[in-house]
């Protein structure tokens, strides 16, 4: 069974450019979450969605979002890109609130801002 | 607001040498506790969660954790260390109820093995 697949595996973008991250769920998982992983430091939750919903948002500006399509994959928008947007992006999937269950970690997006 | 403290960046290790790595959350709810593993420029791995009853859990790779609830401490012991387990350990804490996610991480624990 494939696990979480991220797209791109690698990119660069210049200061102020947009970007779009991508994710494919396990299948049958219907929850999607993402956090940022700066580097040397643990991940930072950004969002969680179920059924095209959003229903977890951590401290991050405006100019993150997120969005779920009807087949549980999910993008990840960063507007107006910062020297300091420049991290690993984790996708991770789940199924939603179960109990004593844990989410499923993709490789990630390597995103540099130059 | 939740955090979770790992005090130790850095350590090092023989290989064959007993290992603990030190996990200290603060949690205003019911608290479930991971660690997870990870290789440079890769994505996390699980190696143990709790989640309630007996507060010594096993997990993959020879890995276990002890939950102390008086101490708020999530510890992560392996009694033999081998060469693999180098890499970055990040100790987390969740909702009981949302399986595994929104997760809040530490800043990490990079194990380095002598040889």
């Amino acid at each position: 069974d494939a696990g979480v697949t991220q797209s791109p595996t690698h990119l660069i973008k210049t200061r102020g450019q947009h970007v779009t991250l991508r994710c494919s769920p396990i299948s049958g998982h219907k929850s999607v979450s993402w956090y940022q992983q700066v580097l040397g430091q643990g991940p930072q939750f950004i969002f969680q969605y179920y059924e095209k919903e959003e229903r977890g948002r951590g401290n991050f500006p405006d100019r993150f979002s997120a969005r779920q399509f009807p087949n549980y994959s999910s993008e990840l928008n960063v507007n107006a890109l910062l020297l300091g947007d420049s991290a690993l992006y984790l996708c991770a999937s789940s199924i939603f609130r179960v109990m004593n269950t844990e989410a499923f970690f993709g490789q990630g997006t390597r995103l540099t801002v130059v | 607001a939740q955090s979770v403290t790992q005090p130790d960046i850095h350590i090092t290790v023989s290989e064959g040498a007993s290992l603990e790595l030190r996990c200290n959350y603060s949690y205003g709810a019911t608290p479930y506790l991971f660690w997870y593993v990870q290789s440079p420029g890769q994505g996390l791995q699980l190696l143990l969660k709790y989640f309630s009853g007996d507060t010594l859990v096993q997990g993959i790779k020879g890995f276990e954790a002890e939950f102390k609830r008086s101490q708020s401490s999530f510890n992560l012991r392996k009694p033999s260390v081998h060469w693999s387990d180098a890499a970055e350990y990040f100790c987390a804490v969740g909702p009981f109820n949302n399986a595994g996610n929104m997760l809040t991480f530490g800043g990490g624990t990079r194990l380095m093995v002598k040889p």
